[in-house]
């Protein structure tokens, strides 16, 4: 069966740039996470939803990250005014009953 | 919150030998761990997982061992060939998120 996904793969964008990602998990998982990974770093967890609800945010490193899921399947994360800081893989991750989760291939972010 | 250390960041073997990548975890309430293997450039895979209520698990060259107590988790890799090089990743969950380690960069030199 088809596994999650996730677009763009990579992604350039001027510093200042609004970018938006997009996750498609796997069908019927309730759980959704985004992580950010870094070069040479493990994911950090940014935000979870089950469902369309929002359950943790606490991971998103400022308020120019936003995330939704409106109707509990398709999620994005949108990044305003983007900075050289924000370049990183980001991972999406579901999971039917918040224990093994599959992952994405993520978007490769790069900001100039 | 949780917070995960692995160790070592980076570990060389030679073919056939064993590797063992080590992590601890603070938060008590964690109940699952999972490990996680990812190739440059791809998606991190789960290989094996533990919860709480098991000190060992096994699949073939693979274990993973708990200790609750001490609070912490290995991950054994036994007779070790060149395409288990890769980064792993162990992580710990509790019932509200998940916490991965910064990873280890394994190498199997053939």
């Amino acid at each position: 069966g088809a596994g999650v996904s996730q677009s763009p793969r990579y992604k350039v964008a001027k510093r200042g740039q609004d970018v938006a990602l997009r996750c498609d998990p796997i069908s019927g998982h309730v759980s959704l996470f985004w992580y950010q990974q870094a070069l040479g770093q493990g994911p950090e967890f940014l935000t979870y939803f089950q469902n369309e609800a929002q359950l943790d945010k606490s991971g998103l490193p400022s308020d120019r990250f936003f995330a939704e899921r409106p109707e509990g399947s398709v999620s994005t994360l949108k990044i305003q005014r983007t900075q050289q800081e924000d370049s990183a893989v980001y991972l999406c991750a579901s999971s039917f009953a918040r224990r093994e989760q599959f992952f994405g291939p993520g978007t490769r972010l790069t900001v100039l | 919150g949780e917070n995960v250390e692995q160790h070592p960041s980076t570990l060389s073997v030679q073919e056939g030998d064993s590797a063992v990548i080590k992590c601890t975890y603070s938060d008590s309430a964690s109940n699952y761990f999972p490990w996680y293997k990812q190739e440059l450039g791809k998606r991190p895979q789960l290989i094996i997982d533990i919860r709480s209520n098991v000190g060992e698990k096994k699949d073939q060259r693979i274990a993973v061992t708990l200790n609750k107590t001490a609070k912490h988790f290995s991950l054994h890799i036994t007779e070790t060939q060149p395409e288990d090089s890769a980064v792993y990743f162990c992580a710990a969950s509790t019932p509200e998120d998940m916490r991965f380690g910064a990873g280890t960069r394994l190498t199997v030199k053939p």
